[in-house]
């Protein structure tokens, strides 16, 4: 079955600790995004990639980092410059940013998040 | 710049009745648009998408969403709720961001309580 896995469904972190969650996809898409979600909020995009090798800052992007090594995997680090990261973490992939204008996001069943 | 307006972060249904989830738009070029569903504690699902062909787009388990120019609405709508379909609804505009590449905008939701 292809589609998009995330790792842990659940963490619990410890303030000033860094915490890597996983997201892995096997759909062959070029893209892929890791969104933020609170209550009320919405979906906030914190990064993407559009190939391997390469990544670019979203909207909330402080506080976070990322790495693209392989076309199938996007990890996402919560380090402890993140002030509030108590959150529901969502990872997302597409064939492409630029070539599809109509293109959809593929998402993944997400990581909650919870700072103790 | 783009944006997505939930009119409603709440609706409430009796089962076998009508749904209506409110969207309206602002994007500087001709946009798409989508509906994604999403359970509790799950990530999100595509329901419809428009994509600049027909303004009627019908989308998975019975819904459909009209997309007005005019009204810059692409309101959700079923005919009769299941109760299936308590979740949270995102309405999503994806327009272009300039230098090849497109940009999602995720509305904060709208919570469909569907009552027995």
């Amino acid at each position: 079955d292809g589609g998009i896995t995330q790792s842990p469904k659940y963490l619990f972190r410890k303030e000033g600790q860094n915490v890597t969650l996983s997201c892995e996809q096997n759909l062959n898409h070029d893209a892929m995004y890791w969104y933020r979600q609170d209550p009320g909020q919405g979906l906030r995009l914190i990064y993407y990639s559009q190939i391997v090798n390469d990544f670019q800052k979203g909207d909330i992007a402080e506080g976070y980092s990322v790495s693209r090594e392989k076309k199938e995997s996007f990890p996402l680090t919560v380090t402890s410059a993140q002030k509030n990261p108590t959150a529901f973490y969502l990872c997302a992939s597409s064939i492409s940013i630029r070539d599809y204008p109509t293109d959809t996001q593929y998402f993944g069943p997400g990581t909650r998040l919870t700072v103790l | 710049a783009q944006s997505v307006t939930q009119l409603d972060s709440h609706v409430s249904v009796s089962e076998g009745t009508p749904v209506l989830l409110r969207c309206n738009y602002s994007s500087s070029y001709s946009p798409s648009l989508f509906w994604y569903v999403q359970h509790p504690n799950k990530g999100l699902q595509l329901l419809l998408k428009y994509t600049s062909a027909a303004t009627l787009v019908k989308g998975i388990n019975g819904f459909e969403a009209e997309f007005k120019k005019s009204e810059t609405s692409f309101h959700l709508t079923k005919p009769s709720a299941h109760m299936s379909d308590a979740a949270e609804y995102f309405c999503v505009v994806r327009g272009y961001s300039g230098a090849g590449s497109y940009q999602l905008t995720f509305g904060k939701g709208t919570k469909l309580s569907v009552i027995p």
